[in-house]
């Protein structure tokens, strides 16, 4: 099973440039989200997404787009990096069956530097 | 605000000793709590999660403490082994919501 797939795993950019992080899971999940992981801060939830087609925002939006066309696949878009941005990126997914409480599975992450 | 915390950053035990992992949060509407085990490198991965409406659960050398009138939780790891190694995150939802609350992280080293 691939279960969550981030791509790339590592990325280096310049101020102001933009850049797609991709994210696509195999288990017909449901809830999708985002989070960045920074020292001292633990995990944040940017944006997440209960379905295709739905998506809102977490707790540290700002600087990042979100779109859900497909239920597989839930890309992050930087509009314009900023250094504030340089941050470990990390794509969950779990099922979203009746509010059932269940556990969020987690890609390997993406290591981004902005310079 | 942080509504899940976990004070200690660092963690060293010896091998076969107990481990503690001690997490407190700020929100009575939690009613789920997860403990993820981060290796460097690489995504979080579910260890152990515990529901409101119990105050322990099991499985294996892991156990979740669940004391609701304090708001806190701790993780217990017997006998821990080196491999145990790595960075534990606490998290916590409500039960009409699948948005999770993290932790900072405690590193646990575990000396062989």
């Amino acid at each position: 099973n691939a279960g969550v797939t981030q791509t790339p795993k590592f990325q280096v950019l310049k101020t102001g440039q933009s850049m797609t992080l991709q994210c696509a899971q195999d288990m017909n999940h449901e809830y999708m989200s985002w989070y960045r992981q920074d020292p001292g801060m633990g995990l944040r939830l940017i944006h997440y997404s209960v379905g295709a087609g739905i998506t809102d925002q977490g707790e540290v939006p700002n600087g990042y787009n979100v779109s859900r066309s497909t239920t597989e696949d839930f890309p992050l878009r930087l509009l314009s990096a900023a250094p504030s941005q340089t941050s470990v990126y990390f794509c969950a997914s779990n099922p979203d069956r009746d509010n059932q409480n269940t556990e969020a599975f987690f890609g390997q992450g993406t290591r981004l530097t902005v310079v | 605000d942080q509504q899940v915390k976990q004070n200690s950053p660092s963690l060293s035990v010896q091998e076969g000793r107990i481990s503690i992992l001690n997490c407190d949060y700020t929100n009575s509407m939690f009613d789920y709590f997860l403990w993820y085990k981060k290796y460097p490198a690489e995504g979080p991965t579910f260890l152990i999660s515990i529901s409101s409406i119990k105050d322990k659960n099991e499985d294996g050398r892991f156990t979740v403490f669940l004391n609701k009138s304090a708001k806190h939780l701790s993780l217990h790891i017997v006998p821990s082994q080196p491999g145990d190694s790595a960075v534990y995150f606490c998290a916590a939802k409500r039960y009409t919501g699948n948005q999770f609350y993290f932790g900072t992280g405690t590193s646990l080293t575990v000396i062989p």
